[in-house]
């Protein structure tokens, strides 16, 4: 257990709709960042906060935004969903800068 | 596109013996990670080496790292069938916090 969590587990929706995902960093992280593993474009970063403020910036889709709360936990924002959007969307924590990182579980995503 | 690639892409062998996993990349990094994925679940990061750093060890895992060749290696020693699984280098730019990964090598240990 890396002690990141992430909800929910699974999320089957249809395309156009939106959701939400969330994932709570591990003790002392001040770092969340989100990936998109999916089999056409292995694991892709998207996203990166640290302490509630945006750090870095991958291949995110403009139809996607994430935050970071003060309490820090982070949530992505998917909307208008395609279905090239389903995917396993992982959140990792690191303490911040060059560490390592610890990831979630994953929410499988998929759109019908 | 990816910044790391690794070698093979797919690695079949016995209990017992080594596997080696291969990785290279594109441009200048800070560190090198290794991580490792059962199927369809979370990564488990493994190791982590700086690129000041040529060798590091944990337990049964040995990683090297040579920048001039842009180039790193993972061998798991004494494999076991729990070894079983997806293996991925991820690498880190100085200029960046993204970590970037590879395509990973799907490694089957048999009994």
């Amino acid at each position: 257990d890396s002690g990141v969590t992430q909800t929910p587990k699974h999320l089957i929706t249809a395309t156009g709709q939106r959701v939400t995902l969330r994932c709570s960093p591990r003790s002392g992280d001040l770092s969340v960042y989100w990936y998109q593993q999916s089999l056409d474009q292995g694991l892709q970063f998207l996203i990166q906060y640290y302490n509630g403020e945006e750090r870095a910036k991958g291949n995110i889709l403009e139809r996607f935004s994430a935050q970071q709360f003060p309490d820090l936990h982070s949530e992505l924002n998917l909307s208008s969903l395609e279905l090239g959007d389903s995917a396993l969307y992982f959140c990792a924590s690191s303490v911040g800068g060059f560490a390592e990182q610890y990831f979630g579980p994953g929410t499988r995503l998929t759109v019908t | 596109s990816q910044q790391g690639e690794e070698d093979p892409q797919a690695l079949s062998i016995q209990e017992g013996e080594n596997a080696t996993m291969n990785c290279s990349y594109k441009t200048s990094i800070n560190n090198l990670q290794w991580y490792r994925q059962n199927s369809g679940r979370g990564l488990v990061h493994l190791i982590l080496i700086r690129s000041n750093e040529r060798e590091k060890h944990s337990g049964r895992l040995r990683v090297t790292l040579d920048t001039s060749k842009k180039s790193s290696s993972l061998l798991i020693t004494a494999s076991r069938a729990a070894d079983t699984a997806s293996y991925f280098c991820a690498t880190l730019l100085d200029s960046s916090y993204k970590l970037i990964f590879g395509s990973g090598t799907r490694l089957l240990v048999r009994p």
